[in-house]
């Protein structure tokens, strides 16, 4: 079983849908959450972080955490066109400083 | 505006033949990572410094070394790069905290001949 995992997709959605990512963890310790967007060749960007059970939005994402279930999602709402990309979820498990661990990606597809 | 920068972006050099990748901040971050990224999967830590002090994963070859001679600057050494070393290499800083997040630079494509 793969520390974090994710579907590596594509995921496709019509522009204007809602975009459903999501990300499971095996490590019940792991502490605070990342979602990075990555452009095919460019470096991954961060999106939205969350470390509190709950919902946390930001404009049109909206990070998703259930630390019970161990799992994390990201909604895109209103998806663009410009959101097409991987989407990396990080996990810190929290006893190894500031270390990350990622999962695969997802790739996102949204069609015009 | 406070980044992190790599350079270059590009990079080819020959089989065998020693190349160093740099990358800089301005965020005054006192942790710094370099990641190796292949095509379609996830980025790989190879080590990473907490202020001077050097961490290094396991599984990062020996072939690959690194330099922190500040807190703005780090650097990659690939000693005798193979074919297999062609990658994205990724420089990264975040501030010391489980919840902090880390801020990617633009890379460097090293390729190999």
């Amino acid at each position: 079983q793969k520390e974090v995992e994710q579907n590596s997709g594509p995921l496709s959605v019509p522009e204007g849908a809602i975009a459903s990512l999501n990300c499971t963890y095996s490590d019940r310790g792991s502490q605070s959450f990342f979602w990075y967007r990555q452009y095919s060749g460019k470096s991954p960007e961060l999106i939205m972080f969350i470390y509190s059970n709950g919902d946390k939005e930001d404009g049109r994402f909206t990070a998703q955490l259930n630390k019970a279930s161990q799992y994390v999602s990201l909604l895109i709402r209103d998806s663009q066109p410009s959101d097409s990309a991987t989407y990396l979820c990080a996990v810190n498990k929290g006893a190894a400083g500031n270390k990350l661990t990622f999962g695969g990606g997802t790739r996102v597809l949204v069609k015009p | 505006d406070a980044m992190v920068i790599q350079n270059p972006r590009y990079q080819v050099t020959q089989f065998g033949k020693p190349v160093t990748l740099s990358c800089s901040q301005t965020l005054n971050h006192n942790v710094m990572y370099w990641y190796q990224q292949k095509s379609s999967q996830a980025p790989k830590l190879l080590f990473h410094y907490y202020d001077k002090d050097f961490n290094n994963e396991a599984d990062t070859p020996d072939n690959f070394q690194s330099r922190r001679p500040n807190t703005s600057f780090c650097f990659l050494d690939i000693r005798s790069p193979g074919l297999g070393d062609a990658a994205m290499y990724l420089c990264a800083t975040s501030s010391e905290g489980s919840d902090q997040p880390q801020h990617f630079g633009d890379g460097t494509r090293l390729s190999i001949l």
